[in-house]
């Protein structure tokens, strides 16, 4: 069975940094592209960044962030990480880590998600 | 980048009752464009890719339809558990994965 798990969500001051890990399991990790997309309160889903299969060669990132966030994977520890720094109030939303289908010209569609990680910005 | 657009923002129906929520392309997307539920405190949950591909397990009650910038999801003979909200998301290209405002669907 697919899982997929949040690690790492927590309360940050603005401007601080924070790492949300992802912890896959039951399937075989490298052969899927991986995403994160985040829900801020009472707001829709947005979608935050992308990291392709294997290597991890392809990546691409929401233009909102503005170069604030990495993604980065770990096929050995089957993880998936979202580097989070210069946080701003803005950012403050549940952030879930979803497996990717490509379809077409990069794009993807989300088959499985995890729980949810809670990431709040506030002083 | 492809903006996309749903229509309505909120309805609500009865049990038993059928309900059709339209999403717009900013651009053609060919048929690719994938709709999701969500309930409160929840993850998504794929239901159709591809615009008319029901994700396995997905009850037939949910079906999709359209190509190019006009889709539609339909939910025939509502079910209490369908009451959520439901997005549409363009898989055409990337950056960005573009995902619609979201529909809520409520109990009459």
């Amino acid at each position: 069975e697919v899982e997929l798990v949040e690690f790492g969500g927590n309360l940050v001051k603005p401007g601080g940094s924070l790492r949300l890990s992802c912890a896959a399991s039951g399937f075989t990790f490298s052969s899927y592209s991986m995403h994160w997309v985040r829900q801020a309160p009472g707001k829709g889903l947005e979608w935050v960044s992308s990291i392709s299969d294997n290597s991890g060669s392809h990546i691409y990132y929401a233009d909102s962030l503005q170069g604030r966030f990495t993604i980065s994977r770990d096929n050995g520890k089957n993880s998936l990480y979202l580097q989070m720094d210069s946080l701003r109030a803005d950012d403050t939303a549940v952030y879930f880590c979803a497996r990717g289908i490509l379809v077409f010209q990069g794009g993807y569609y989300f088959d499985y998600w995890g729980q949810g990680a809670l990431v709040t910005v506030s002083s | 980048d492809i903006q996309m657009t749903q229509s309505p923002s909120s309805l609500s129906a009865f049990v038993g009752g059928r309900v059709t929520i339209t999403c717009r392309a900013s651009q053609s997307i060919s048929r690719y464009l994938n709709w999701y539920q969500q309930k409160p405190g929840k993850a998504p949950k794929l239901l159709i890719y591809s615009a008319s591909t029901l994700q396995s397990g997905v009850p037939s009650r949910f079906s999709g339809s359209g190509s190019g910038t006009d889709f539609t999801l339909t939910i025939s003979s509502l079910q209490p558990e369908d009451f959520a909200t439901y997005y549409c998301q363009q898989s055409y290209s990337i950056p960005p994965n573009t995902f619609g405002q979201g529909t809520k669907l409520e109990i009459k």
